[in-house]
């Protein structure tokens, strides 16, 4: 089973800053099969980018993915009130589903 | 306008069975894969397994296998998800979400709301 673990596991930042997410896998993922996902408190999850780039439907473009192999980025380039929340990523490989512990994102 | 409703929260008994519904529509129900993800308070998304709609067949988690059972009603677009022998780590958030799937990319782009199961004596 890959294992996806996520970096830091809390980040401290203000409205208008950058956020920069990061996402290893204990091995290689096919781009194709990673995806990023939100989720604020009493919600489901919902779906920002997969295909390691591409950006969900209606998903601002603030939010941008990237990487390959082992090492993948979500970046929000302006933070705004509504995006302070948990971020997950996932990988799909060998019938199997995996997602990191999350990064929270909080108001400094 | 895809919509996934699960069933209510659910309290049980230590050693019991909890089955959790999932009514899909505004979409083909068979078309495809849906999943079952669950998770602690606080915690993080753990992925149970998922099943086809159109054929039935089901692919567990690992940790899953023997104490979980999917099924499918087609006559009414919904899927069940069956947890055997709870105990207390099963106090969680069930979900479902629908799997967009083909060589180019795995997703899951719609999710139920959750149903939150209490295992207490």
């Amino acid at each position: 089973e890959i294992v996806l673990t996520q970096s830091p596991g809390t980040l401290s930042l203000s409205p208008g800053e950058r956020a920069t997410l990061s996402c290893r896998a204990s091995q290689s993922v096919s781009s194709s099969y990673f995806a990023w996902y939100q989720q604020k408190p009493g919600q489901a999850p919902r779906l920002l980018i997969y295909g390691a780039s591409s950006r969900a439907t209606g998903i601002p473009d603030r939010f941008s993915g990237s990487g390959s192999g082992t090492d993948f980025t979500l970046t929000i380039s302006r933070l705004e009130p509504e995006d302070f929340a948990v971020y997950y990523c996932q990988q799909y490989g060998s019938s199997s589903w995996t997602f990191g512990q999350g990064t929270k994102v909080e108001i400094k | 306008q895809v919509h996934l409703v699960q069933s209510g929260a659910e309290v049980q008994k230590p050693g019991a069975s909890v089955k959790v519904s999932c009514k899909a529509s505004g979409y083909k129900f068979t078309d495809y894969y849906m999943h079952w993800v669950r998770q602690a308070p606080g915690q993080g998304l753990e992925w149970m397994g998922r099943i086809n709609p159109n054929s039935g067949g089901t692919d567990y988690a690992r940790s899953f296998q023997g104490r979980v059972t999917m099924t499918r009603d087609t006559s009414i677009n919904t899927v069940y998800m069956e947890v055997s022998r709870l105990t207390s780590d099963d106090m969680v958030v069930y979900y479902c979400a629908r799997e967009v799937g083909d060589s180019d990319s795995y997703y899951f782009d719609y999710w139920g709301q959750g149903t939150l199961v209490t295992v207490s004596s």
